[in-house]
């Protein structure tokens, strides 16, 4: 299968620790794109990280690839509340089709 | 902002009948996508289109058609429902060339009986 393997399945830290799921695929990429997904806000993009990127900050998140181990990760720092979602990996692959994984649920305690 | 609208979030309807999904992006994007998402398997790619009245099949055609008539607006069409198409759809429309970011519609919550 080309889809992305998020792991772990689920999440749950306590508020203000920090938060990390990983990113696993098969396929060449074009690019690795991360997506959030919460009740309130619908799916929504948080970065897209080219095949030729190592790592690429946004605020509080943190993403890494490594090609050569086929692998991504996110990392959200401090985390908050608000933060508690679902988390998709999304494969750009070299037809210009995503392929998405089956995502990470994370939970904020407070 | 980016805004992906789409006509209902919440649909019943039976077994056999057309069902009707639209969407519609007022960011003057090129690409539109139609996905469906069931527990488990992440999105799955039904449908899209780069331009105007030009169509793709994804990964899961069947059973599903599309329409572009004008760039801003993109419609799913279930010809015969069947309860396996029970499901959240979303839409979503993206810049440019293919490989930059999506951007989502709140999504259809599709129940067929």
């Amino acid at each position: 299968s080309q889809q992305g393997e998020e792991d772990p399945q689920a999440l749950s830290i306590q508020e203000g620790e920090n938060a990390t799921m990983n990113c696993s695929y098969k396929t060449s990429i074009n690019n690795l794109q991360w997506y959030r997904q919460n009740s309130g806000r619908g799916l929504v993009h948080l970065i897209l990280i080219r095949s030729n990127e190592r790592e690429k900050h946004s605020g509080r998140l943190r993403v890494t690839l490594d090609t050569s181990k086929k692998s991504s990760s996110l990392l959200i720092t401090a985390s908050r509340a608000a933060d508690t979602a679902s988390y998709f990996c999304a494969l750009m692959d070299s037809n210009y089709q995503l392929i998405w994984g089956a995502g990470t649920k994370l939970i904020i305690k407070p | 902002d980016v805004k992906v609208t789409q006509s209902s979030r919440y649909l019943v309807k039976r077994t056999g009948e057309k069902v009707f999904l639209e969407c519609v992006q007022d960011m003057d994007h090129e690409n539109m996508f139609w996905y469906r998402q069931d527990p488990g398997l992440g999105l799955r790619l039904i449908y899209f289109s780069y331009d105007v009245k030009m169509k793709e099949k994804g990964d899961i055609p069947e059973g599903y058609s599309v329409s572009r008539e004008k760039k801003e607006r993109f419609s799913l069409i279930l010809e015969s429902a069947s309860t396996n198409q029970t499901s959240m759809y979303l839409c979503a429309s993206s810049f440019g060339a293919l490989y930059y970011e999506q951007y989502f519609g709140p999504g259809t919550r599709l129940t067929v009986t």
